[in-house]
């Protein structure tokens, strides 16, 4: 049985670097074809892809927010780790890491964690 | 960059209605869509992938069809439990969303 858990700081300045954490279970994110996503969600808006990483280190990140963003995994600890840099207001939001599966060549998100809040406010 | 253009944002149903929802593709995906439920305050749950491929526990009242650049999304005989939020996404080439469509009751 799969399942993922966010945790993050709840909320942190404008400026400052977010830093959360997905806790996961039930596949490895050392196995072939197994990934992490991060996907978030602005209140009452859309779903946004964020980043993903793969069992073989490969990362992939949102152009619109790539130098923004790093995605890591602790293999050892079943974790993934996503940073934004540089936060404003508008990263305000709900951020869900899912479980990414490769079929056919492509992957897409089968399990979602809960979800954590994050807000970004002086 | 591929952009998801779903529409419509809203739909009103009532209770055994067939509702549909689009979602168009800025460029041609060979049919790596999936499609997702989401009920207020919860996570996606994803229904449909590959264009019509039911996921374990979606009810034959939800297909899914489409190639190219065109797809689309059914609920055949909509049940109070359908009510909720529902998202498409592209995995041909990174990951794009489309917008959504809330569906309500009539």
């Amino acid at each position: 049985q799969v399942t993922l858990k966010e945790s993050g700081p709840g909320i942190l300045q404008p400026s400052h670097t977010l830093s959360l954490t997905c806790s996961f279970s039930g596949f490895s994110l050392s196995t072939y074809g197994m990934g992490v996503s991060w996907i978030r969600q602005p209140s009452g808006k859309g779903l946004e892809w964020l980043a993903s990483i793969w069992w073989n280190g490969n990362t992939y990140n949102n152009p619109s927010l790539k130098s923004r963003l790093t995605v890591s995994k602790d293999t050892s600890n079943n974790q993934a780790f996503l940073k934004v840099t540089s936060v404003d207001t508008a990263d305000t939001a709900t951020y869900y890491c899912a479980h990414t599966r490769i079929i056919r060549g492509r992957g897409y998100f089968d399990y979602w964690g809960q979800g954590v809040m994050v807000t970004v406010s002086s | 960059d591929i952009q998801m253009t779903q529409s419509p944002p809203s739909l009103s149903a009532s209770l055994g209605d067939k509702v549909t929802i689009t979602c168009q593709a800025s460029q041609n995906i060979n049919k790596y869509i999936a499609w997702y439920q989401q009920k207020p305050g919860k996570a996606p749950r994803l229904l449909i992938r590959y264009t019509s491929t039911l996921e374990s526990g979606t009810p034959s009242r939800f297909s899914g069809s489409g190639s190219g650049r065109d797809y689309s999304f059914s609920i055949s005989n909509v049940e109070s439990e359908d009510i909720a939020s529902y998202y498409c996404l592209q995995y041909d080439n990174l990951w794009t969303f489309g917008g959504g469509t809330k569906l309500e009751l009539k």
